[in-house]
């Protein structure tokens, strides 16, 4: 079954204490992104990755790190969380390799990030 | 920066009608149209691509345009069920994807 497996789903941490998020998918994607959705605001990506060892960033970076050593995992990193990062994560997998190859997106259950 | 809106925030029909979900967006010139459902506390389910270069996409009762000219997309589901309802996402996606905020929608048996 294609899955894309986030751990943890929910976090209480406090401001500071470093944390990872991972993810893992199981369809051999090129394409992993992570993304964070908050009321208002929507889904707004924060970093991509084409490619093992290629990292961009999307839209909000800030306050993030990520890092891709493996094809299927993409783990995200918050070395000093605030708590204007509390947040519900997404992580997400695709076949994309450019517009003609068409991208069908899997996403992730989602991660419950509460920094206090 | 691209912009992605979606009109209207929420929206309630009685079960079997027909509906529109409108998407606008300010540049699609290098982009595909994906529109996606997301039920409450889940993740996004893919629903429809359309490719740059096309103009829409069918899935069952699910029927996606797009008009790069004016810049807008619009998801079309024919008779409407309770299974429904949940929020209706559109996205530019490319190597960065732009999402907009969501329709809201519930269908009222």
């Amino acid at each position: 079954e294609a899955q894309v497996t986030q751990n943890p789903r929910y976090l209480i941490t406090v401001t500071g204490k470093k944390l990872t998020v991972t993810c893992s998918q199981n369809m051999n994607h090129e394409y992993m992104s992570w993304y964070r959705q908050d009321p208002g605001l929507g889904l707004r990506q924060i970093y991509y990755s084409m490619n093992v060892e290629v990292t961009d960033k999307g839209d909000v970076p800030e306050g993030y790190k990520v890092s891709r050593k493996e094809k299927r995992n993409f783990p995200l990193i918050l070395e000093s969380p605030s708590p204007n990062q509390t947040s519900l994560y997404f992580c997400a997998s695709s076949s994309w390799t450019g517009l003609a190859s068409g991208n069908t997106i899997y996403f992730g259950e989602g991660s419950w990030l509460t920094v206090v | 920066k691209q912009e992605v809106t979606q009109i209207p925030a929420a929206l309630s029909v009685p079960e079997g009608e027909n509906l529109v979900l409108n998407c606008s967006f300010t540049d699609s010139a290098i982009y595909n149209l994906q529109w996606f459902r997301q039920d409450p506390g889940k993740g996004l389910t893919s629903l429809l691509l359309i490719q740059s270069s096309q103009r829409e996409q069918t899935s069952g009762r699910l029927n996606a345009s797009l008009d790069k000219s004016s810049g807008r997309s619009t998801l079309y589901i024919a008779a409407s069920q309770p299974g429904d309802s949940a929020t209706y996402l559109c996205a530019l996606t490319g190597n960065q994807f732009y999402f907009g905020t969501g329709t809201s929608l519930t269908v009222i048996p």
